[in-house]
């Protein structure tokens, strides 16, 4: 099962910031917070990543609470392109490979 | 483009057909991924493989057989599926596991109709 929870849908103005948020409430210590978003009949694609610092790069920001146990991806100014389901993920290490396990993410429509 | 790409992009089969299913990667990554998804639902992890061996299969019924010859290269053969099995299958790499920081890139995927 999905060790994360997010809102099913958000709306967002055009050249506005969209905030989308997500809780994981019972991440391991050594457990770390990613980012994928899928466009419609697409794979996904890898957004971001972080442990406990915020991060930042050229796609989105990621704020992550100092308890770890919720964080949000920041598009500061979302285009029309960024219309797709997000999906916060926390990376469960397997042995040699990387398991990670999808939730039905959030489905963001950036709006004219 | 994410270095992965996938044939075909679209298949229709009937239930008593034999295809396979093609994922090649170019990025020089060890581990290859099988995923479903089906309409509205999130992505389910089917087979995992780690410099060619297979290291999960996520309960995945028998008529799905995957192969991976090395470490490029990763097949889904597919023989007597039902109209259930109808999905978007998407493959995936990624540069090993463990601590290492690595992310999957993803294809474009395979839009799979058993009819």
């Amino acid at each position: 099962d999905a060790k994360t929870t997010q809102p099913p849908s958000m709306d967002c103005a055009e050249g506005r910031a969209a905030n989308l948020p997500c809780n994981h409430s019972t991440i391991s210590g050594n457990e770390y917070v990613y980012w994928y978003r899928q466009i419609h009949s697409q794979g996904p694609q890898y957004i971001i990543h972080g442990l406990k610092n915020n991060e930042t790069n050229e796609m989105a920001s990621l704020i992550i609470t100092e308890d770890r146990k919720s964080s949000t991806l920041i598009l500061p100014h979302a285009t029309l392109r960024d219309t797709a389901v997000y999906y916060c993920i926390v990376r469960v290490e397997g042995i040699a490979y990387d398991k990670v396990i999808f939730g039905p993410g959030t489905s963001l429509s950036v709006i004219p | 483009e994410t270095g992965v790409t996938q044939t075909p992009r679209h298949l229709v089969m009937g239930m008593t057909n034999k295809k396979s299913l093609k994922c090649e990667q170019h990025l020089g990554h060890n581990a290859m991924y099988w995923y479903k998804q089906s309409a509205k639902k999130p992505l389910e992890l089917m087979f995992v493989y780690n410099f060619k061996e297979q290291t999960e299969n996520n309960s995945v019924p028998s008529r799905f057989s995957p192969e991976c010859p090395n470490s490029s290269h990763l097949f889904l053969h597919l023989h007597t599926l039902q109209p259930e099995d109808s999905a978007l299958y998407l493959c995936a790499s990624s540069q090993g596991g463990g601590d290492r920081l690595e992310t999957q890139y993803f294809g474009p995927g395979t839009r799979l109709l058993v009819l």
